[in-house]
C-alpha cells in the first residue's frame, strides 16, 4: 500500500527556531507539492516540484521558507526563523507526471501532514 | 482564483442525500474531489476530466458541466462515515498532477 510519508507528525517550537519538515513521496512519483492548511486560509500551495526541479514556489514567503528535493525520495520544507503565524498543518502530496500533456496519475496523493505549533 | 463551494456546511440524517457544488470562473480541464476527516489528510475520491464521463462509485458520484465550469458531488443514502469536509480542487491544464486550486471546503455532518 503505497503512501506519502511525512515527518515529524507534530512539532512544537519557540519563535525564532528553525523547523525542518520532511516528505517521502510515493515511489515512482515525480511531482511533489507542499501545502499549508489553516482554518482561515484553507489549503494553500506553497511549492511544487517536478523531477526534483522547483516549478513554482510563489506561494511561499521567500525570506523565511525554503523547499528542496535533495533526491527523488526526499523533499524538505524549512522555516527559519519560525514565527507564531506559521502555525498550521503542512501537507506534502505527490503525483506522477509523464512527458507530454496527458497521462500519469492526474491527481495528487496527500501525506498525513505535520502539525506545527510555534509559540 | 479559488473555486467557490456551496453549501459551506450541511447536516443530514443517515440515509439522506446531499449535493455539494463547486464553481470556477476559469475554464477548467479537471475537477478533483477530496474528503478530509478531522485531523487527517485529504483523501482522493474521484477526478473528472474535460470531455470525460460522469464518475461514481458506490453511492458517491460526480458530474462536470464544462460549459458552466461547475462540478457537483452527489452523496446518496449517506452513511455516518461520509462525515467530513469535502474539497474540490480545480485544474486548468491537462497533464498529470499539475497545480490544483482548492475550494474552501464543505463540512458535511451525518447524524444517526
Amino acid at each position: 500500500d503505497a503512501r506519502v510519508t511525512q515527518t515529524p507528525r507534530h512539532k512544537v517550537t519557540e519563535m525564532g527556531q528553525e523547523v525542518t519538515m520532511r516528505c517521502q513521496p510515493i515511489l515512482g512519483h515525480n511531482t511533489v507539492f507542499w501545502y499549508r492548511q489553516t482554518m482561515m486560509q484553507g489549503l494553500e500551495l506553497l511549492a511544487y516540484f517536478r523531477n526534483r526541479a522547483p516549478l513554482d514556489d510563489s506561494g511561499m514567503p521567500k525570506d523565511r521558507f525554503s523547499a528542496e528535493m535533495p533526491d527523488a525520495t526526499l523533499a524538505t520544507l524549512k522555516i527559519q526563523p519560525s514565527e507564531p503565524r506559521d502555525s498550521a498543518v503542512y501537507f506534502c502530496a505527490s503525483g506522477l507526471s509523464l512527458s507530454g500533456t496527458s497521462g500519469g496519475t492526474e491527481t495528487q496523493y496527500f501525506g498525513p501532514g505535520t502539525r506545527l505549533l510555534v509559540l | 482564483q479559488q473555486p467557490v463551494q456551496s453549501p459551506q456546511a450541511v447536516i443530514l440524517r443517515e440515509g439522506e442525500d446531499a449535493v455539494i457544488n463547486c464553481s470556477s470562473s476559469k475554464a477548467l480541464y479537471s475537477v478533483h474531489w477530496y474528503r478530509q476527516k478531522h485531523g487527517e489528510a485529504p483523501v482522493f475520491l474521484m477526478i473528472l476530466l474535460k470531455g470525460g464521463e460522469q464518475k461514481g462509485h458506490d453511492k458517491i458520484s460526480a458530474s462536470f458541466n464544462e460549459k458552466k465550469q461547475q462540478s457537483s458531488l452527489y452523496l446518496t443514502a449517506s452513511q455516518l462515515s461520509y462525515s467530513g469536509t469535502y474539497f474540490c480542487g480545480t485544474g486548468t491544464l491537462p497533464g498529470s498532477a499539475r497545480q490544483l486550486t482548492f475550494g474552501s471546503g464543505t463540512q458535511l455532518t451525518v447524524l444517526p
